[in-house]
């Protein structure tokens, strides 16, 4: 089945700095990523569709300066979480749709959980 | 607004339980609706729903959906410790491809 990666998986890091996510498709081309935040006990929330090529488009209350989203490939979106608080610790999942294969079924990354000291 | 809404949100049983687990959904323009299951990491992919009445089955698992009634639910006879899980329910429009999800509900099963 296809295969999404994400790195790092478990980042700590000082409040102030940058995150940067990565997202890859392993086996297959993604023109579509989607990136999701998850706090404890709660469900996926959308943040952004990252699209290839092109601008990603943010959900309702995202900030877009504070979570850049970049897609330059088929298989690669970065999501960069720049000067990073506490509020910002989550477990950060991406998710892809294979370009070729169509359909609904996203493939989820691993996630990446984010501790903001 | 897209809404997706799973119960219970919590479920405890003991192995060999069977339970059923519920999403409704509102929808503008309805397109399928997916079961996940998560456990420490990210959702893994269970059934994908398009049709009303036609189960989906995999082993101890199945779903149907009702599209009149605007909900899923997914079963799970014969539980086993190893089912114990966030299952999640989510729904896609027919524009674009985002998913909408429902809260999850948490199934422990004990020994």
């Amino acid at each position: 089945g296809a295969v999404v990666s994400q790195h790092p998986s478990w980042v700590i890091c000082k409040s102030g700095t940058s995150v940067k996510i990565e997202c890859r498709s392993l086996d297959f081309q993604a023109t579509t990523m989607f990136w999701y935040r998850q706090f404890p006990k709660q469900s996926l929330m959308l943040m952004a569709t990252s699209n290839e090529g092109s601008k990603a488009t943010y959900e309702q209350g995202v900030e877009k300066d504070k979570f850049l989203i970049n897609h330059a490939s088929l298989t690669l979106s970065t999501l960069t979480v720049t000067s990073a608080h506490p509020e910002d610790s989550s477990f950060y999942i991406c998710s892809a749709r294979d370009r070729l294969a169509g359909g609904d079924t996203q493939y989820f990354g691993p996630g990446t959980r984010l501790t903001v000291l | 607004e897209d809404k997706v809404v799973q119960s219970p949100l919590s479920l405890v049983v003991h192995e060999g339980d069977t339970v059923t687990l519920n999403c409704s959904y509102e929808v503008t323009n309805f397109r399928s609706l997916l079961w996940y299951k998560q456990e420490k990491k990210a959702p893994t992919f269970l059934f994908m729903l398009t049709s009303s009445g036609i189960e989906k089955k995999s082993g101890r698992l199945s779903s149907i959906l009702d599209k009149k009634e605007l909900f899923s639910i997914l079963n799970i006879t014969a539980t086993q410790t190893g089912d114990s899980a966030i299952y999640l329910c989510a729904v896609r429009e027919t524009s674009g491809s985002r998913l909408t999800f429902g809260e999850g509900t948490q199934l422990t099963v004990n020994p």
